[in-house]
C-alpha cells in the first residue's frame, strides 16, 4: 500500500526566501507524481505534474524534482511571496492495476509573511 | 485547462436526510471521475472511482450503500450521501480525467469541493 509523507508539516518564512518542500513515497513503482496547492476551504490547483520518465518540471518560480529510486520528490519555491501562502500537497499516481489512483500526502502548510 | 465544477459548494442538512453532490466536466468528456473526502487539516482520501456506464469501484472501508455514485453521462457524476449523520460532515472533492490526447498522461482535474455539514 502506497504511503506518502510530507515534511515539514508547516513552514513559516519571511517574504523573499527560497524554500524546499519535501515529499516521500514508499512504493517507488509510481506512474507520475503531482504537486497541488490548496487554499483554505477551496479545491485543488495543480502546480506541476512530473511524468515517470522525467526528473523535474518547472513553472515560473516553481521547480519540482522526482527521484523514483529513492522515493522522493521536492518542490522548490523561489523568491517566496505572501500570495504563496497555502497548503501544498503532493500525490503519487499509481500505474498497473491501480492506474490513475492518487495517494496524497498530508500537506505542508506554508505561511509567507511580509 | 480543463474545468470541473461541483454543485452545491456548501450544504447544511439535518441528520437522516440524503444529500446529492454533482460533479461536472465542463469542457471535456470524462470517462472516469473520482470522489475524495477530506477531513479538517487532513489529506484527501480516495473514496471511489466512477466509470461512465458502469458501477463505481469503492476503496476499502467506504460503504457503497452509504455513498451512492452514479456516472450517467460523460460529463456528470453524482455522489449521494444517504441518511447523513454528523460524522459524514466533511469536504468532498471530485476530479475528472481528461482523455490523454494533448494532455499529460493520467492528469486529473479537480472540482472546487463541496462542504457538507450534517446537524
Amino acid at each position: 500500500k502506497q504511503e506518502v509523507t510530507q515534511i515539514p508539516a508547516a513552514l513559516s518564512v519571511p517574504e523573499g526566501e527560497n524554500l524546499v518542500l519535501n515529499c516521500s513515497f514508499t512504493d517507488s513503482a509510481i506512474y507520475n507524481l503531482q504537486w497541488f496547492r490548496q487554499d483554505p476551504g477551496k479545491g485543488l490547483t495543480s502546480l506541476l505534474l512530473i511524468q515517470s520518465s522525467q526528473r523535474e518540471q518547472t513553472s515560473g518560480r516553481l521547480n519540482a524534482s522526482l527521484d523514483k529510486s529513492s522515493g522522493r520528490s521536492t518542490l522548490y519555491i523561489a523568491a517566496s511571496q505572501p500570495g504563496d501562502s497555502a497548503t501544498y500537497l503532493c500525490a503519487a499516481i499509481a500505474g498497473g492495476t491501480s492506474y490513475g489512483k492518487l495517494t496524497f500526502g498530508q500537506g505542508t502548510i506554508l505561511t509567507v509573511h511580509p | 485547462g480543463a474545468v470541473v465544477s461541483q454543485h452545491p459548494s456548501r450544504v447544511i442538512c439535518k441528520s437522516g436526510t440524503s444529500v446529492k453532490i454533482e460533479c461536472r466536466s465542463l469542457d471535456f468528456q470524462a470517462t472516469t471521475m473520482f470522489w475524495y473526502r477530506q477531513f479538517p487539516k487532513k489529506s484527501l482520501m480516495l473514496m471511489a472511482t466512477s466509470n461512465e456506464g458502469s458501477k463505481a469501484t469503492y476503496e476499502q472501508g467506504v460503504e457503497k450503500d452509504k455513498f451512492l455514485i452514479n456516472h450517467a453521462s460523460l460529463t456528470l457524476s453524482t455522489l449521494t450521501v444517504t441518511s447523513a449523520h454528523p460524522e459524514d460532515s466533511s469536504f468532498y472533492i471530485c476530479s475528472a480525467r481528461e482523455p490523454e490526447v494533448g494532455a499529460p498522461d493520467n492528469e486529473q482535474f479537480f472540482g472546487p469541493g463541496t462542504r457538507l455539514t450534517v446537524l
